[in-house]
């Protein structure tokens, strides 16, 4: 089956500090994989994706690489902002279409001045 | 160009009762997805509406249905509410062929006391 494992948070970091936040995923076929994010009292806004091994989504600074031979889609950037603060979400899309998404429980970020 | 809008934005129903939820999809998507996020947990899958039809399903019990009318937009139905069915309900859109960016509105917050 597809899931995917996040990891926990709360991650509390200071401004500037570099951030990773870990995803592996499981899945049959050839899945896609991205990143979410939720601001408070919002919904979910893509912040990146990528279609296939070794492609890097990138988007506003952050970063990730679809790893097929660790089945990883780590988040990374290296400077993060007060204003990142928000509860990212890595997930997962089957073949068939990029509507039927699995999602990771979710890592909430707070960035302190 | 309007996102995905979703009515209403908060709801507080009985135990027992039944509820709609609408969503508009963003222009130019014909897929439409509902989506349950429980407090602290990602969004999970509940099922999704192309050409006014269901054509995947999430683990989800017949208590929740749904609808998609001609114009795109879509209604998710949920009969015998339950403690458990409080929870953010998400709406997302999409264009079905390929693997594209799936839109998500800002959601509907269900309470049920």
């Amino acid at each position: 089956g597809n899931s995917v494992t996040q990891m926990e948070g709360p991650v509390t970091l200071s401004e500037e500090a570099f951030l990773t936040i870990n995803c592996t995923y499981t899945a049959t076929g050839y899945p896609s994989l991205f990143w979410y994010v939720q601001y408070p009292g919002e919904g979910l806004q893509l912040l990146l994706k990528a279609t296939k091994a070794d492609d890097k989504g990138s988007n506003k600074g952050f970063e990730a690489t679809y790893r097929k031979e660790t089945t990883s889609f780590h988040l990374e950037k290296g400077s993060v902002q007060v204003s990142d603060s928000a509860v990212y979400f890595c997930a997962l899309s089957a073949l068939t279409g990029a509507n039927n998404l699995f999602f990771g429980t979710g890592t909430r970020l707070t960035v302190i001045p | 160009d309007a996102g995905v809008t979703q009515s209403p934005t908060h709801l507080i129903k009985t135990r027992g009762q039944q509820v709609t939820l609408r969503c508009s999809p963003k222009s130019g998507h014909d897929t439409v997805s509902w989506y349950q996020q429980a407090l602290g947990q990602g969004p999970q899958f509940i099922f999704q509406y192309y050409e006014e039809e269901e054509r995947q399903r999430g683990n989800f019990p017949d208590r929740f249905s749904g609808h998609q009318f001609p114009n795109y937009s879509s209604e998710l139905n949920v009969n015998a509410l339950l403690l458990g069915d409080s929870a953010l309900y998400l709406c997302a859109s999409s264009g079905l062929t390929g693997v594209t960016e799936a839109f998500f509105g800002q959601g509907t917050r269900l309470t049920v006391v």
